[in-house]
């Protein structure tokens, strides 16, 4: 049980569908992070949300938009995405946006563009 | 600009030998050092991580590192490796005026040899 729970695990999409990545986490947490990993390269921060408002939004495509309900829950809608965006999606979170405390990471959902 | 360095991309290394995957990090500012560990399929999980106080830092399944402020350093250690500790390493920084923005290295694909 990691606390932070992404659903699903595994997605395979063509380019002209939209699909919904799902986060949870069960921690009490104020923070949730969206991160895309691809193959050899350093994890990339795509979205930050703090107490449900978006903090940081790194030059990510409009493809991608994010959507925070209530500070346990946290979605990626994906819409007309390219081969590019294949790779494992993770989402994270943390006690506070500006504490210390580490990040913890749900499993992933590894995403197909075909 | 923070940037963090992880010059190994590969480590073999024979059961019950030791090893040390390195990690070499910029910043200007005060740190909080972490180090994360990747199994297969699996999202990101916390080793140990440096805050303050004492240098050397122990975490879960035997793992240390140490912090050296003159190198801006963060390596981790292992005295003797088991074959369970075959995974992707991730050293992430995280400064003092980011927030709780996290910098990841690439890293390191650590394979222990039966």
């Amino acid at each position: 049980e990691t606390g932070v729970t992404q659903t699903p695990r595994h997605l395979v999409m063509g380019m002209t569908n939209k699909k919904s990545l799902k986060c949870e986490q069960h921690l009490g947490h104020n923070a949730m992070y969206w991160y895309k990993q691809s193959a050899k390269k350093p994890l990339e921060l795509m979205f930050v949300y703090s107490l449900e408002e978006r903090v940081e939004n790194n030059s990510v495509p409009s493809r991608f938009s994010p959507e925070c309900p209530n500070s346990s829950h946290l979605f990626l809608h994906l819409h007309t995405l390219q081969p590019e965006d294949s790779a494992l999606y993770l989402c994270a979170s943390s006690q506070d946006f500006l504490s210390n405390q580490p990040q913890h990471f749900g499993d992933g959902t590894r995403l197909s563009i075909l | 600009a923070q940037s963090v360095t992880q010059l190994d991309s590969q480590v073999p290394v024979f059961e019950e030998a030791p090893v040390e995957l390195r990690c070499n990090y910029s910043s200007s500012v005060s740190v909080y050092l972490f180090w994360y560990v990747q199994y297969p399929n699996q999202g990101l999980q916390l080793l140990l991580k440096y805050l303050s106080g004492s240098t050397l830092v122990k975490g879960i399944n035997g793992f240390e590192a140490e912090f050296n402020k003159s190198q801006t350093s963060f390596h981790l250690r292992k005295p003797s490796v088991h074959i369970s500790d075959t995974a992707e390493y991730f050293c992430a920084v995280r400064t003092s005026n980011t927030g709780n923005q996290f910098y990841f290295g690439t890293g390191t694909s650590l394979t222990v040899i039966p």
